[in-house]
C-alpha cells in the first residue's frame, strides 16, 4: 500500500530533550515536506526537500533539523524542544515536478507532540 | 509573499442541502495550484480538489466543485447535496512551484442531520 508514515504518532516529552520524528514514503516520491497545526493557523510549512541532500526552509524552521540522506526518509529533529513546539506535525510527499500528479502531496498521519 | 485567508472560521449546513466555503489568496506569481484538504477528526489530511491557475475551466469532483476567479484572487469550495460525512474541517492551500506551500487558517464545516 502507497503511504507515508510517521513514528512516533504521539509524544510526551520535556523541554530541552533532543527528539526526533521520523517519516517515511514507499512511493520513490522525490519531494518531502514538514509541517506543523496549530489552532487558527491552518497549517505552516517546516522544511521541504526536493531530492537526497537538498533542503529549504519553509516558513518556520526556526528550532528544526532535518535531513535527507535516503530519498525515502525525512526525519524532522528537535534539538532542544521548547513548549511553543507543542503541535500537530504532518509529513507529506510528492512525485517529482514533470510528472503526472507532481503537485499532488500525500499525508502522513500526523504527529501530536506535547512539550512540557 | 504568499498568504491564503478563509473568512469563514466555522459553518454548518443541513444534509443535502448546498454550502460555499471561502478562500482568498494573495500572490504575484502566475503559475501556481490550488487546494481544498479535508481534515475529518481522525487528522488525516485529504485532497478534496485541485486546480491549476492556468487552466480557466473550474474543477470538479463529484459532489465538489470550485469557482475559481484568477483575476479576484479567490477560490471557493462548493459541496452540493451535504453528507454527515462531510462535516470536517477544510483548509484551502497554495502551491508555489516548487513545493513552497501555503495554507488558510480553515473552515470548520458541521453537517446537520
Amino acid at each position: 500500500e502507497a503511504q507515508v508514515t510517521q513514528n512516533p504518532r504521539y509524544l510526551i516529552t520535556v523541554t530541552g530533550k533532543k527528539l526526533t520524528v521520523t517519516c517515511s514514503q514507499n512511493m520513490n516520491h522525490e519531494y518531502m515536506s514538514w509541517y506543523r497545526q496549530d489552532p487558527g493557523l491552518g497549517l505552516r510549512q517546516i522544511y521541504y526537500s526536493m531530492n537526497v541532500e537538498v533542503t529549504d526552509k519553509g516558513d518556520v524552521p526556526e528550532g528544526y533539523k532535518v535531513s535527507r540522506k535516503e530519498k525515502r526518509n525525512f526525519p524532522l529533529i528537535l534539538e532542544s524542544p521548547s513548549p511553543n513546539q507543542t503541535s500537530l506535525y504532518f509529513c507529506a510527499s510528492s512525485p517529482h515536478w514533470g510528472s503526472q500528479g507532481q503537485e499532488t502531496q500525500y499525508f502522513g498521519p500526523g504527529t501530536r507532540l506535547l512539550v512540557l | 509573499a504568499q498568504t491564503v485567508t478563509q473568512s469563514q472560521p466555522e459553518m454548518s449546513v443541513q444534509e443535502a442541502e448546498t454550502v460555499t466555503l471561502s478562500c482568498t489568496y494573495d500572490t504575484s506569481e502566475n503559475n501556481y495550484y490550488l487546494f481544498w484538504y479535508k481534515q475529518p477528526p481522525s487528522r488525516q489530511m485529504i485532497l478534496v480538489i485541485r486546480q491549476e491557475a492556468y487552466k480557466q475551466q473550474n474543477a470538479t469532483e463529484n459532489r465538489f466543485s470550485v469557482n475559481f476567479q484568477k483575476a479576484a484572487k479567490s477560490f471557493s469550495l462548493k459541496i452540493s447535496d451535504s453528507q454527515l460525512g462531510d462535516t470536517a474541517m477544510y483548509f484551502c492551500a497554495f502551491m508555489k512551484p516548487l513545493l513552497v506551500m501555503r495554507f488558510g487558517a480553515g473552515t470548520r464545516l458541521t453537517v446537520k442531520p
